[in-house]
């Protein structure tokens, strides 16, 4: 069984909406979350870490934290075409916040 | 500041031979990370340096790979002999420190096609 798990899409929204991304983890000593956007051919860029419950807001992204349902998901509003991209869900158990478990991706596009 | 510098971008080897990944880090980062994505699969981790001491080789596939870090700066990852299975892209990763609110940088990955 996977320890993260994302809906690999694609999911396609169209340019002025919000974008919902959602990831599930197993249930461990879970740490600290994370969403990466990954362009493609480029290289994982991280764009939102959270850490405890609740809601964690950066511009136009808000992450989202439950623990108790083991579930984190990431909120894109007012998405424009230059979201389109793959969103990468990423985990971290014990002392190592480096140490991550991805996700599949969840692949996105903005439709003008 | 230059970011994480991978290298070669792509290698394209016959099933036998030796490949050597390049990874430079952003100066000043003690912390490093091999990840590999096979296609279809999820990133995963590999192994992570802290200076030049490997602090956690969990996630090594096997003994056909070796990492190394000498002098704490840049890192190679040598796989000998390469299988088809080792193709994937190989991205490297480094930090200052290794703390939740240290931001994880990455490097554009070695696109390795073995035949």
């Amino acid at each position: 069984q996977k320890e993260v798990e994302q809906n690999s899409g694609p999911l396609s929204v169209p340019e002025g909406a919000i974008a919902s991304l959602n990831c599930t983890y197993s249930d461990r000593v879970s740490q600290s979350f994370f969403w990466y956007r990954q362009y493609s051919g480029k290289s994982p860029e991280l764009i939102m870490s959270i850490y405890s419950n609740g809601d964690k807001e950066d511009g136009r992204f808000t992450a989202q934290l439950n623990k108790a349902s083991q579930y984190v998901s990431l909120l894109i509003r007012d998405s424009q075409p230059s979201d389109s991209a793959t969103y990468l869900c990423a985990v971290s158990w014990g002392t190592s916040y480096g140490k991550l478990t991805f996700g599949q991706g969840t692949i996105l596009t903005v439709h003008p | 500041e230059a970011g994480v510098t991978q290298f070669p971008s792509h290698s394209v080897i016959e099933k036998g031979q030796t490949v050597t990944l390049r990874c430079d880090p952003i100066s000043g980062h003690d912390n490093l990370y091999w990840y590999r994505r096979v296609m279809g699969k999820e990133i995963k981790f590999l192994l992570h340096f802290v200076k030049e001491s490997k602090q956690d080789e969990s996630g090594m596939p096997n003994n056909r790979f070796l990492a190394e870090r000498t002098g704490g700066t840049y890192s190679t990852l040598k796989v000998q002999p390469a299988e088809l299975e080792d193709s994937g892209v190989y991205f490297c990763a480094s930090s200052r420190l290794d703390r939740g609110n240290e931001k994880l940088f990455f490097g554009s990955g070695t696109q390795l096609s073995v035949l």
